[in-house]
């Protein structure tokens, strides 16, 4: 069974277009991230959540809407795509009580905006 | 988080050790060192992680230098699998994001 696990693994579309991520892990983990890595292949932490909780928030435009309709799924909805947002998207998660904080990734989207 | 400092990248042949190092100069007293590394086209996969004492499991060793100012990964017997970009970062232990530098390419060489 995959542990962290994301669809769709490519997602080709339009500037101006509406698009999610989904993301899910079967790991019983409290925590869950999103990563994004760019040309550059530099991986940046945009969003993080606890419990259905945002935590961590780091500048990223509100064109990004993160969503957790439980401790298991964290997806990302973005808005009016934009040439700038192609990259490849990780989701991650990690169990932050009592246990050292270890992080599984899935395994990537790869997001075209053409 | 302290800032960590890694050489750009290390060939290994197939077969030997292969020695990662790892500045990290600024660290805290509460901060561990995390190693982390990327396969091409996959997400980051966690190897080893440790606060002041040298660890090792399946995957790979860390040594750790007394003033924690310094680590080292070893990969025992390095394949073309681990052909890969090592990342060093340094961090509290719960609840944090992971701040991901450029890392280390190793390229392991038959």
């Amino acid at each position: 069974d995959t542990a962290v696990s994301q669809t769709p693994k490519y997602l080709v579309t339009q500037m101006g277009n509406d698009k999610s991520i989904k993301c899910e892990q079967n790991l019983g983990h409290d925590t869950m991230y999103w990563y994004k890595q760019d040309s550059k292949k530099f991986l940046k932490i945009m969003f993080s959540y606890n419990n259905k909780e945002l935590i961590i928030n780091e500048t990223v435009p509100n064109r990004f809407s993160p969503k957790s309709p439980d401790k298991a799924h964290l997806n990302l909805h973005i808005n009016s795509l934009e040439l700038g947002d192609s990259a490849v998207y990780f989701c991650a998660s990690s169990q932050t009580r009592g246990v050292p904080d270890t992080q599984y990734f899935g395994p990537g989207t790869r997001l075209t905006v053409l | 988080d302290a800032k960590t400092t890694q050489p750009p990248s290390m060939d290994c042949a197939e077969g030997r050790a292969a020695n990662l190092p790892c500045n990290h100069s600024t660290i805290s007293g509460n901060e561990y060192v995390y190693w982390y590394r990327q396969i091409h086209s996959q997400g980051p996969q966690y190897i080893i992680h440790g606060l002041k004492n040298n660890e090792t499991n399946e995957m790979a060793s860390l040594i750790i230098t007394e003033d924690r100012k310094s680590s080292t990964l070893i990969l025992p017997h390095a394949t073309l699998r681990d052909t890969a970009v090592y990342y060093c970062i340094v961090r509290t232990e719960y609840g944090n994001k992971l701040v991901f530098g450029a890392g280390t390419i190793l390229r392991v060489k038959s």
